[in-house]
């Protein structure tokens, strides 16, 4: 399996400032990569697929960089509903894994 | 609109069988893969596996080869999934999603509300 690794676990932020998750995963995927955002208690939601497109509904302040090894979630202008976690995944092969996510808190 | 209802809570005791469901709306049933996806408690996600509805053809991740069965009946656009034999390690919340092509990466775009099993004598 490939094994995907997110950071940081949690980070804390404020409304208005920018923030950036990274994930790296443990062989060279491509671009076959995903972000989602999941709220307590709610189903996940796709944010970004294809490492850079993101899904349509998105907001544009949500981003996705990378290729290969290497890929980032920045979220700018944070606002109040993005206090959530955030799961990155790989689809280059199967079991299509996720990595274990990132806590965005209000500081 | 596309709509993945899943059906409700269960509890079950250890050694119990339970299958689950998962209802389609709004697209072609046949045309695209549905995953299956575990959140144990307070933990993150884990890809289960994925079948197409149009052949029944079914991926299994390793972790759960031969403790779970997927299965779909197109005549209700519903998939399945089934446990023999509970554990309380089964205990999790489980969704269902579309696995939909872009531009040749897969990715879960429409997801079920989840269903919430929970196992324990």
């Amino acid at each position: 399996d490939i094994l995907l690794t997110q950071s940081p676990s949690s980070l804390s932020a404020s409304v208005g400032d920018g923030v950036t998750i990274s994930c790296r995963p443990s062989q060279n995927i491509s671009i076959y990569f995903n972000w989602y955002q999941q709220k307590v208690m709610k189903a996940p939601k796709l944010l970004i697929h294809g490492a850079v497109n993101l899904q349509s509904g998105v907001p544009s302040r949500f981003s996705g960089s990378g290729t290969g090894t290497d890929f980032t979630l920045t979220i700018t202008n944070l606002q109040p509903e993005d206090f959530a976690t955030y799961y990155c995944q790989q689809t280059y092969s199967t079991p299509g894994t996720f990595g274990q996510g990132t806590k965005v808190e209000v500081k | 609109e596309v709509q993945l209802v899943q059906s409700g809570a269960e509890v079950k005791k250890p050694g119990e069988s339970l299958r689950i469901s998962c209802k389609v709306s709004g697209y072609r049933f046949s045309r695209y893969w549905i995953g299956w996806v575990r959140q144990m408690p307070g933990k993150g996600l884990e890809w289960m596996g994925i079948i197409f509805p149009g052949d029944s053809d079914t991926r299994y991740g390793p972790s759960f080869e031969g403790h779970v069965s997927m299965s779909v009946d197109k005549s209700s656009d519903t998939t399945f999934l089934q446990w023999n034999n509970l554990k309380e390690s089964d205990t999790a919340i489980y969704y269902c999603a579309r696995h939909e092509e872009f531009e040749g990466v897969m990715a879960f775009d429409y997801w079920g509300q989840g269903t919430l099993v929970t196992v324990s004598s």
